[in-house]
C-alpha cells in the first residue's frame, strides 16, 4: 500500500525555519512527481510545491506565497521527500500534507499532514 | 483574483443521489481544467476520488461519476450510503503545475 507520513511540524516564532519531511513506500517513489499543499484554519486546501522525478529534470515550482522562501527537494535513495521553510510568517499557518502526483492526473495519495504554527 | 467555488454543504437521503459542483469564478470549467476530486473523512488524509475529469482512481465505487455539466465540474454520487458522509473537496489545473482548490462541500447522508 501507498503509505506517506510527514512529520516535522512544531511551533515556531515569525521568522525562524523549519525542514518538514515526509517518508514514503508502497511505490516506486523515484518515478513520481510528488507535492506539498496545506491548509490553513477555516481556509481551503492550498498547492505550495512541486518536484518532478529526476528523469523529467526533477524541476520544481513554487506557489507565489512561498516563492524565494520555501525550498522543496527529495532525497530517491531515501524514499523523503522534504519542505525547507524559510522566513516564516504568521500565514504560514497550516497543516502541510505531502502527496504523489500533481500533474494532469491531479494528487493520487496524500499523507495525514503535520501541523506548523508560527505565532 | 480567481476562486473556485463550491457548494458548502449538501444533504442527501441514504440510496439517494447528489450531485457537488465546482465553479470557477473566471471562466467555464471544462476538461481543460483536468478537474479532479477529493474525499476527506473526519480524521483521514484526503483520498483521490477522480481525476481528467471522470476518471476514477483505482479502489473507487462506480457510485461516484465526474463530469463536467454546463460550465461546471461535477461529482455525483448515487446510492449514497452513511460512509459517503465526509468532505469532498475538487481542484482545477491552473497553468503550469497550479492546482486550485474549492473550498470544500461538506456531505451529510441522512
Amino acid at each position: 500500500d501507498v503509505q506517506l507520513v510527514e512529520s516535522g511540524g512544531g511551533f515556531l516564532k515569525p521568522a525562524e525555519s523549519l525542514r518538514l519531511s515526509c517518508a514514503a513506500s508502497g511505490f516506486t517513489f523515484s518515478n513520481v512527481w510528488l507535492t506539498w499543499v496545506r491548509q490553513a484554519p477555516g481556509k481551503r486546501l492550498e498547492w505550495v510545491a512541486r518536484i518532478k522525478n529526476k528523469a523529467e529534470g526533477g524541476t520544481t515550482n513554487y506557489a507565489a506565497p512561498v516563492k524565494g522562501r520555501f525550498i522543496v527537494s527529495r532525497d530517491d535513495s531515501k524514499n523523503m521527500l522534504y519542505l525547507e521553510m524559510n522566513s516564516l510568517r504568521s500565514e504560514d499557518t497550516a497543516v502541510y500534507y505531502c502527496a504523489t502526483g500533481g500533474g494532469y492526473d491531479a494528487l493520487a495519495a496524500w499523507g495525514q499532514g503535520t501541523m506548523v504554527t508560527v505565532s | 483574483q480567481t476562486v473556485v467555488t463550491q457548494e458548502p454543504s449538501l444533504s442527501v437521503s441514504p440510496g439517494g443521489t447528489v450531485t457537488l459542483t465546482c465553479a470557477l469564478s473566471s471562466d467555464s470549467v471544462s476538461a481543460t481544467y483536468y478537474p479532479s476530486w477529493y474525499q476527506r473523512a473526519p480524521g483521514q488524509a484526503p483520498r483521490r476520488l477522480i481525476y481528467r475529469t471522470n476518471i476514477r482512481a483505482s479502489g473507487v465505487t462506480d457510485r461516484f461519476t465526474g463530469s463536467i455539466l454546463g460550465d461546471k465540474a461535477a461529482l455525483t454520487i448515487t446510492g449514497a450510503q452513511e460512509d459517503d458522509e465526509s468532505d469532498y473537496y475538487c481542484a482545477l489545473h491552473m497553468g503550469p503545475d497550479l492546482w486550485l482548490f474549492g473550498g470544500g462541500t461538506k456531505l451529510t447522508v441522512l
